[in-house]
This record gives structure tokens, C-alpha cells and sequence, in this order.
């Protein structure tokens, strides 16, 4: 089983669209990121959390330590928020655990 | 925020080959960190690095890897003897506040061709 499981594996949206994207994970962390990924392999940094909700513009990360669960939400999604969107968790030996990513896909 | 350049952005090597991946912070980091990804997968943890010393590493950075700050401002990763499955794209990254609880500032990473 993996450490880190992302839902859904793909999203396919319409422009507009609120769009939701769920991480679980089942190791004791100090910090869980967001990040995003272009299709030419770059990665962006989004969100670092440890407790609470973030918000970044369209963007809000959520995270609930009790339940092992992180959200990353977009509001009023727009085709260039097409990527992959990876969740990753750093344990308290500080290695990072990645998930598979969301494949994103937002048309106009 | 920090900036972060990879070098080269694209290398090929031959199966036995070394070689050498360079990672140059904008600023004096403590901790740097080096992750792959391989074509497909998902990106995973090599190894963490701090006030040079390797402080963590996964079980895929065996003895064929190593890291280095040769100069007190470049990072290196070195393959000894490469494989067709060392075949990826490295990232390297550093906490954007030098710090572990700070976002994670990545390089445009390197891709890995080994045939």
C-alpha cells in the first residue's frame, strides 16, 4: 500500500468548474506540500501545510492531521491550471514521500 | 524566493558511464535535497543533505550515488556507473527559507538518458 494515495488519478474539468483533489496518507509527518507539476517536468511548490488551511489566490489547501487528509481546491478553474498536482509529505526522519499525482485537465 | 538552476538540462550517457548532476542555489542553503522521477512514475526521495552531510537517504541511494558541495555553493550528484534504469529526470531542491519548515524550492531538473 502506498503511503501516499491521491484521488482521483485524473480530473478532466470545464473552465469555471470548482475542483476538488484528495490526499490520504498513512505515516506520521511534519509537513505535508502541494505541489504542481507542468508538462514539461518543472515543479512548483504550492502549498506547505502543517495544520489548518492555506489560501493562495484561486488555490486553498486544507489539512487534517486527526484523519491523515489533505485537500487542494481551485476555484474557477482556468486551462492553465492544467498539470499534474502531487502531494507530498515530509516524516519526521525529514525523507519526503510523494504521491502519484492528479492529472489535471481543464478545457475552455 | 530562491532560485535554483540545474545543470545540464539534458545528458546522455552510456550504461557504465559516471556522471555528474550540478545543483546551484542563488543563495548559501544548509539543506538541499536531490529527488528522481522516472519517466511515468512518480518522484521519489534520494537523499537529504545538510551542512554537508547527508542526513537521510533512500534505499534507492545505494553505493553507486553520492553527493557532494565541492566548492561551498554547488551541489553535485554523482552516478558512478550508470544504468539503463538511473534513466529519469532529477530534481534537486532546497527549503526556500533554509529551513525544514519551509515550501520546497525545486530546479528545472536534469534529464537523465542512459542507453
Amino acid at each position: 500500500k502506498n503511503e501516499v494515495e491521491q484521488s482521483p488519478q485524473n480530473l478532466t474539468a470545464q473552465e469555471g468548474e470548482f475542483i476538488t483533489i484528495n490526499c490520504s496518507y498513512s505515516v506520521g509527518i511534519s509537513a505535508l506540500h502541494w505541489l504542481q507539476q507542468h508538462p514539461g517536468g518543472g515543479i512548483v511548490s504550492l502549498f506547505m501545510l502543517s495544520s489548518g488551511k492555506k489560501k493562495h489566490g484561486r488555490l486553498i489547501a486544507t489539512i487534517n492531521i486527526q484523519e491523515k487528509h489533505s485537500s487542494l481546491h481551485i476555484t474557477a478553474s482556468h486551462p492553465r491550471d492544467s498539470a499534474v498536482y502531487i502531494c507530498a509529505v515530509r516524516s519526521w526522519n525529514n525523507d519526503m514521500r510523494f504521491g502519484a499525482g492528479t492529472r489535471l485537465t481543464v478545457k475552455p | 524566493e530562491p532560485e535554483v538552476t540545474q545543470t545540464p538540462s539534458h545528458q546522455v550517457t552510456q550504461m557504465g558511464q559516471e556522471v555528474i548532476l550540478r545543483c546551484v542555489p542563488i543563495s548559501n542553503h544548509l539543506y538541499f535535497y536531490w529527488y528522481r522521477q522516472i519517466l511515468g512514475q512518480k518522484v521519489e526521495f534520494l537523499v537529504s543533505f545538510y551542512n554537508n552531510e547527508i542526513s537521510e537517504k533512500s534505499e534507492i541511494f545505494d553505493d553507486q550515488f553520492s553527493v557532494e558541495r565541492p566548492d561551498g555553493s554547488n551541489f553535485t550528484l554523482k552516478i558512478r556507473s550508470t544504468k539503463l534504469e538511473d534513466s529519469a529526470m532529477y530534481f534537486c531542491a532546497i527549503p526556500s527559507q533554509d529551513s525544514l519548515n519551509s515550501p520546497l524550492h525545486f530546479g528545472n531538473g536534469t534529464r537523465l538518458t542512459v542507453t
